[in-house]
C-alpha cells in the first residue's frame, strides 16, 4: 500500500522555468511533510518542510503548497537552474508512526541550460 | 563536523554470502534507520531503532538483520535469505519524537556478482 503518491516520475524544465512536483497522501494522521533533494551517489538532504496548519511555505526559490482538504502538497521551484537537477522525494510522517518517514517514489528533475 | 558515515561506498557480494554494511553517526541522535533505494521505488524502510539495544522491523525486513549495541552504530547485515539484494542502502538518524533533523549518510551500493 503506497501511502504517498508522487508525480511526475520525471520532469524536464528549461533554465529559468518553474518546476512543479506533486504529492498526495492517504493517512490523515500525517502531520509533517518534508521534501528531500538527492544528487547521484549521495544521500537525500532536507530541502524544505511544512506542517498542515499552514497552506504555503517559501524558502528562497523553493515553495511548498499544502491543501489539507485534498490531502495534497506540492513543491514549486522558481527560476529553475541546471544545478537543481536532482531527484526529489516528498515524504510524510506523524508521531503515531514514531516519526518514521514514508517516502514518495521520487521525481527526476532535469533542468536544461 | 557531525554527520553519518556509511562504509564501504561500494560492496560486491557473491551469491549465498552474508555482508554487513556499516553506519556510524556522531550527531548524538538516539534514532537510526536503514532504507533501501531502488530505481523508481523511492526509499523503503528496512529496520529502525529508537534506542540502544532495541530495534523494530520496517516494511521490508525479510532477509536483513541489524544490531544496536552502541548509540553511534547501527550495522545492517544482508543475509543470503535476501533474494534480490542489489540496491543502494541508506542509513539515517534523527532525534526521537521528531522528524526534524533527519540526516542521511551517503549510502552503500551493494551489487551481487
Amino acid at each position: 500500500q503506497q501511502q504517498v503518491k508522487q508525480s511526475p516520475q520525471s520532469l524536464i524544465v528549461q533554465k529559468g522555468g518553474i518546476s512543479i512536483i506533486n504529492c498526495a497522501y492517504e493517512n490523515t494522521a500525517f502531520d509533517y511533510f518534508p521534501w528531500y533533494q538527492q544528487f547521484p551517489g549521495k544521500g537525500p538532504a532536507l530541502l524544505i518542510a511544512i506542517r498542515p496548519d499552514v497552506s504555503e511555505k517559501k524558502e528562497g526559490r523553493f515553495t511548498i503548497s499544502f491543501n489539507k482538504s485534498a490531502k495534497q502538497f506540492s513543491l514549486h521551484i522558481m527560476d529553475s537552474q541546471p544545478g537543481d537537477s536532482a531527484t526529489y522525494f516528498c515524504a510524510a510522517t506523524s508521531g503515531g508512526s514514531n516519526y518514521k518517514l514514508t517516502f514518495g517514489k521520487g521525481t527526476l528533475l532535469t533542468v536544461n541550460p | 563536523d557531525g554527520g553519518i558515515t556509511q562504509s564501504p561506498k561500494y560492496l560486491f557480494r557473491k551469491e549465498g554470502q552474508n555482508v554487513t554494511l556499516s553506519c556510524e553517526q556522531n550527531l548524538n541522535h538516539d534514532a537510526m534507520y536503514w532504507y533501501r533505494q531502488d530505481p523508481g521505488q523511492g526509499l523503503r524502510l528496512i529496520y529502525y531503532s529508537q534506542i540502544v539495544n532495541d530495534f523494530q522491523k520496517g516494511d521490508i525486513a525479510e532477509g536483513y538483520s541489524v544490531s544496536r549495541e552502541k548509540k553511534e552504530s547501527f550495522p545492517l547485515t544482508v543475509t543470503s535469505a535476501q533474494k534480490n539484494p542489489t540496491a543502494f542502502y541508506l542509513c539515517a538518524s534523527s532525534i526521537p519524537g521528531t522528524a526534524h533533523g533527519y540526516t542521511f549518510g551517503s549510502g552503500t551500493r551493494l551489487t551481487v556478482v
